[in-house]
């Protein structure tokens, strides 16, 4: 089916690596990209292409994608980085995943 | 400075329709795909529908297929999106967002939103 599913919250310590995956059917053969979302705010991409950082993202995300799992990484998290991450890839129309809660305490 | 700024979002009756405006700026608006994603309020992000740069290559999701067209107007750098049927479930925040390459699949630029409510 054509849905992407992710965890509903995570949660890592101030300077630790955060990890939030993506699962979809075959999801390796087609690009992902990944959106960070603070409350309030509009979404805002910081990866595409599976593993692309846009201008203006910090090198601490990172993202992979392989078999039926795309992951983003969060190297050294900060206390900014809480926020809701989406994943998204394209199926039959773009398909979002449902959103991880990214907790940093 | 790059910019998409939405407007046309208001409170309307199930069944109604509504225009919703998404005008851009700083950027070459002919040069790129673009799309309209929703929210519900507290809820996640849903993909609606997507306009090639300069072609009539136009995509629904499912929810709104039928209901909902896309159109884009290049020399007023606007896209719009024409909402008939509206119903209880169509209530979000609607964003318009620029594709990055023209597939669909990566929006780097997004604008602030504009509110949806279908309601009696």
């Amino acid at each position: 089916s054509n849905e992407l599913t992710q965890p509903s919250s995570v949660s890592v310590s101030p300077g630790q690596t955060a990890t939030i995956t993506c699962s979809g059917d075959k999801l390796g053969d087609r690009y992902t990209s990944w959106y960070q979302q603070r409350p309030g705010q509009s979404p805002v991409l910081v990866i595409y292409q599976d593993n692309k950082r846009p201008s203006g993202i910090p090198e601490r995300f990172s993202g992979s994608n392989s078999g039926n799992t795309a992951t983003l990484t969060i190297s050294g998290t900060q206390v900014m980085d809480e926020a809701d991450y989406y994943c998204q890839a394209w199926y039959t129309g773009t398909v979002f995943g449902g959103g991880t809660k990214l907790s940093v305490l | 400075e790059v910019q998409l700024v939405e407007s046309g979002g208001n409170l309307v009756q199930p069944g109604g329709s509504l225009r919703l405006s998404c005008e851009a700026s700083g950027f070459m608006f002919t040069g790129y795909g673009m799309n309209w994603v929703r929210q519900t309020p507290g809820k996640g992000l849903e993909w609606v529908s997507y306009i090639g740069a300069g072609s009539p290559t136009i995509y629904y999701g499912d929810s709104v297929k039928g209901r909902f067209t896309i159109s884009r107007d290049n020399a007023r750098n606007s896209m719009y999106l024409h909402m008939n049927d509206l119903r209880a479930e169509d209530t979000a925040v609607y964003y318009c967002a620029r594709d990055l390459g023209g597939s669909a699949d990566s929006f780097d630029v997004w604008g602030q939103g504009t509110l949806v409510t279908v309601s009696s």
